[in-house]
């Protein structure tokens, strides 16, 4: 198994629908979550982090994690055909130190104009 | 602009031969690391380096190498002893040891002739 699981997709929206991404975890050590935005031929962008449990809010994306579930999600509001790409969630036992980062294997979404 | 420069963007190599990969940083930071990234498998970490002169092997370092003679530059070497080289390289640094904010270069695809 896995230490992050993520669907895969593709996973294909209208513009202007609400967009949920998840992944979920086994190591309960994780603290420190990731989303990255990675469009195609491209190297992955952050888009936030979120420290623990509870909710983060950029824009029109929302960033929820629930601990207790082992489980995070990525919202996407208003989704935009420039939102279409691979979405990589990540996590991290701490934020210093020798810890690496665990990927997710990416969620690929299109937003049908 | 800061940033992170991979070059060059595409590769190809024959069968047995060594390349070397170059990834090149102007954003001061300290830690700086190499991915692999294949379909359905996510980023797997190769090396990491969290000063100059030092770097460790990550989950799937055989078959590569890597140096870390200055504080910008981190290249990595596929040696013909890696089996399976064709992949999308991903070279990424962060500041310090707070590796919460990755950033990363626009990649490397390797292909094998």
């Amino acid at each position: 198994q896995k230490e992050v699981e993520q669907d895969p997709g593709p996973l294909s929206v209208p513009e202007g629908a609400i967009v949920s991404l998840n992944c979920t975890y086994s190591n309960s050590a994780f603290q420190y979550f990731m989303w990255y935005r990675q469009y195609s031929r491209k190297g992955p962008e952050l888009l936030m982090y979120t420290y623990s449990s509870g909710n983060k809010e950029d824009g029109r994306f929302t960033a929820q994690v629930d601990k207790s579930s082992k489980y995070i999600s990525l919202f996407i509001r208003d989704s935009q055909p420039s939102d279409s790409a691979t979405y990589l969630c990540a996590m991290i036992p701490s934020n210093f130190g020798n810890e690496k980062l665990t990927f997710g294997t990416g969620t690929r979404l299109t937003i049908i104009p | 602009d800061g940033g992170i420069t991979q070059s060059p963007k595409y590769l190809f190599r024959k069968e047995g031969q060594n390349v070397t990969l170059s990834c090149e940083q102007n954003l001061n930071h300290d830690a700086m690391y190499w991915y692999r990234q294949d379909p359905g498998q996510g980023l797997r970490l190769i090396y990491y380096s969290q000063i100059v002169n030092d770097f460790q092997k990550g989950d799937i370092a055989e078959g590569y190498s890597v140096s870390r003679e200055k504080k910008e530059s981190f290249p990595l070497t596929v040696t013909s002893a890696q089996k399976n080289p064709t992949a999308f390289y991903l070279c990424a640094s962060s500041f310090g040891q707070m590796n919460t904010e990755a950033f990363f270069g626009q990649g490397t695809r390797l292909t094998v002739v």
